[in-house]
């Protein structure tokens, strides 16, 4: 069975640069979540898909992150503008019941 | 709201030998999921084990076993017969039972940075 696929793997830009990352999530998961997990902690859900609708996404910075999950399969979640404090590495994971993480993608804002 | 503490930001055993990672949640909930995760250098977060509120039996799986003491908040993973693969982050995750599936949020702690000295 095929994994939570996420790219790029790794994106260094300057801040008030714009970037995109993309997941692709087990078939048939209803479910979508990302995550941001900066270093030295435990990640932290951004948002939160149920198929193409979503559920939570009370901890996204709305200011300057969006996310879509069109057709209910693939998400694209986008920075625009960056800041420093959002190196991170940004976690895509989806679940039918157990939920199932990607490589992530490691941010590194300059 | 709720929170995990782990206490212990490293740790390091020789292999073969057991370790012990301690996990401290609070809640008012009665009905919730315990989890362990690893996130080895690839970044990957792996399932390592889960533990259901309501059970009182600790979970085991293979050489990782819990400690479950749900009147103290309590939740430890037990790891013997140490191997070099063990070698990781480790995070504790505690999930609130909602009766909307799908709709439950996972809250981790700061996790405990594990090596296995050979």
């Amino acid at each position: 069975e095929a994994g939570v696929a996420q790219s790029p793997r790794y994106k260094i830009i300057e801040k008030r640069q714009s970037v995109a990352f993309w997941c692709n999530p087990i078939s048939g998961h209803a479910t979508l979540y990302w995550y941001q997990q900066i270093l030295g902690q435990g990640p932290k859900l951004l948002i939160q898909f149920q198929n193409n609708g979503v559920v939570d996404d009370s901890q996204l910075p709305k200011d300057r992150f969006s996310a879509e999950r069109l057709k209910g399969v693939d998400s694209t979640l986008k920075i625009q503008p960056a800041k420093l404090e959002d190196s991170a590495v940004y976690l895509c994971a989806s679940s039918l019941g157990r939920r199932y993480f990607g490589p992530g993608t490691r941010l590194t804002v300059l | 709201a709720q929170t995990v503490t782990q206490s212990q930001p490293e740790m390091s055993v020789q292999e073969a030998e057991t370790v012990t990672l301690s996990c401290t949640y609070d809640t008012s909930e009665n009905n919730y999921y315990l989890f362990w995760y690893k996130q080895p250098p690839s970044r990957q977060m792996i399932l390592v084990i889960r533990q259901e509120a309501y059970k009182q039996q600790n979970a085991t799986e293979n050489r990782f076993s819990v400690n479950f003491q749900k009147a103290a908040k309590s939740f430890s993973l037990k790891i013997s017969d140490s191997q070099l693969g063990d070698t990781a982050m480790y995070f504790c995750a505690f999930m609130k039972l909602i009766s909307n599936f799908g709709n439950e949020k996972l809250t981790f702690g700061t996790g405990t940075r594990l090596t296995i000295i050979p």
